[in-house]
Order: C-alpha cells, then sequence, then structure tokens
C-alpha cells in the first residue's frame, strides 16, 4: 500500500517561514492535499491539487509538490498557526494520509 | 454554505455494528462524493471510505470486510456501518464532502463524534 511520510514536528518563530514536507514514491505524480488541525476541532482542507488555495485561505500558505516531495510553507507564520498538519494523496481509488506534523511556533 | 451534522451512538458494544449518519444541508448530496474519516485519540488522520450519489463506493483495503457505506438522497444524507466492531475501532469519526474533480480535496467536514467500544 502507499505511504506518506511526515516529519513529527517541526518548530518555527513568529515571523518566519515554515516547510512540512510529505514524502512518498513518485508523489509528484500524483495530487496533493494540505489540512490543518487544531486540537479539539475537526481538519480544514488549506491546500488542493498540489497548490491551491482552499476558499478562505490566507496567502500565507502555499503548496508544490515534485519528485518523491510535497512540501507545505507557510511564510510569516502566526502565533495562531501552530496546529497538526496532515498531507493526503490517492492511491488509485482510495486515500491516503501522511501521519501528521505537529508545528510548533515559538 | 453546504453544512454536515453527524449523528449516531457514541458507545458501542464489542461485536457489534457502529452506525454513524451524516445529514448535508444547505446542498444536493446528488452533486459531491462523501467520505468517511476517524481518528484515534492522540494519533492521525484514517480514511475510511467514500461513496458517491449513485451509490458507488471505494473503500480502506483494511477495513472492507466490516464496512459498508450508504446513500438516502430522499433524506439528504449518508451512513457508515462498520461491523464486528472491537477496541481499536475506538475513535472520533468524520465525515466530509470531497470535490468531484482530480485532486480536490475534503473541504468541508462534519463536526467529528467520539465512538468507543467498550462492554
Amino acid at each position: 500500500s502507499y505511504e506518506l511520510t511526515q516529519p513529527p514536528s517541526v518548530s518555527v518563530s513568529p515571523g518566519q517561514t515554515a516547510s512540512i514536507t510529505c514524502s512518498g514514491d513518485k508523489l509528484g505524480d500524483r495530487y496533493v492535499c494540505w489540512y490543518q488541525q487544531k486540537p479539539g476541532q475537526s481538519p480544514v482542507l488549506i491546500i488542493y491539487q498540489d497548490n491551491k488555495r482552499a476558499s478562505g485561505i490566507p496567502e500565507r500558505f502555499s503548496g508544490s509538490n515534485s519528485g518523491n516531495t510535497a512540501t507545505l510553507t507557510i511564510s510569516g507564520t502566526q502565533v495562531m498557526d501552530e496546529s497538526d498538519y496532515y498531507c493526503q494523496a490517492w492511491d488509485s481509488s482510495t486515500v491516503v494520509f501522511g501521519g501528521g506534523t505537529k508545528l510548533t511556533v515559538l | 454554505q453546504v453544512q454536515l451534522q453527524q449523528s449516531g451512538p457514541g458507545l458501542v458494544r464489542p461485536s457489534e455494528t457502529l452506525s454513524l449518519t451524516c445529514s448535508v444541508s444547505g446542498g444536493s448530496i446528488s452533486s459531491s462524493y462523501w467520505s468517511w474519516i476517524r481518528q484515534p485519540a492522540g494519533k492521525g488522520l484514517e480514511w475510511i471510505g467514500r461513496i458517491f450519489a449513485s451509490g458507488t463506493t471505494s473503500y480502506n483495503p483494511s477495513l472492507k470486510s466490516r464496512l459498508m457505506m450508504s446513500v438516502d438522497t430522499s433524506k439528504n444524507h449518508f451512513s457508515l456501518k462498520l461491523t464486528s466492531v472491537t477496541a481499536a475501532d475506538t475513535a472520533v469519526y468524520y465525515c466530509a464532502r470531497v470535490g468531484a474533480a482530480a485532486g480536490n480535496g475534503m473541504d468541508v467536514w462534519g463536526q467529528g463524534t467520539t465512538v468507543t467500544v467498550s462492554s
């Protein structure tokens, strides 16, 4: 089965750029989505089709996908961005999630 | 705008069937795919499966033998049944809308239902 690998945690200072990676075999050949989840809340779609921002998502969030790695980039990271982030891709007609990355802003 | 409201019991006995329903408001159930996702406490997201209004389904291979999803277009809701549950099925269960175009993500989510499997 297809697997997506994310770093368990990433730390960034406020105002700096955060990059969260998602790795999988030939991932660049598949579409990738990204979700943000805060404690006790449902996930929120932030990026779809590799690099399109979902409705209402700030411009500081961007995505890319090439080779074996997709990347979620948060420019000018704010304290409110501290969350868990999950990548997601398709394996044929099924869906696969990465294990999630906890972003700490401090 | 589309909203999803989940309903179903929060406690299920081992070996019994977990049943959840997701009601769609603000839009038609006929125009999208619909998914179920679950998340054990403190862990990541696990995709359970998806269904289209026509009844076409796609299931997580690891759950397929115990899983059934259905759609009721007259009631604008879709449902999940997971049979022979064990403690490993204890999780927060979410329903979500999936865009029909390739690469579209799950853009609307239900509020989540905490399901505990225990006697």
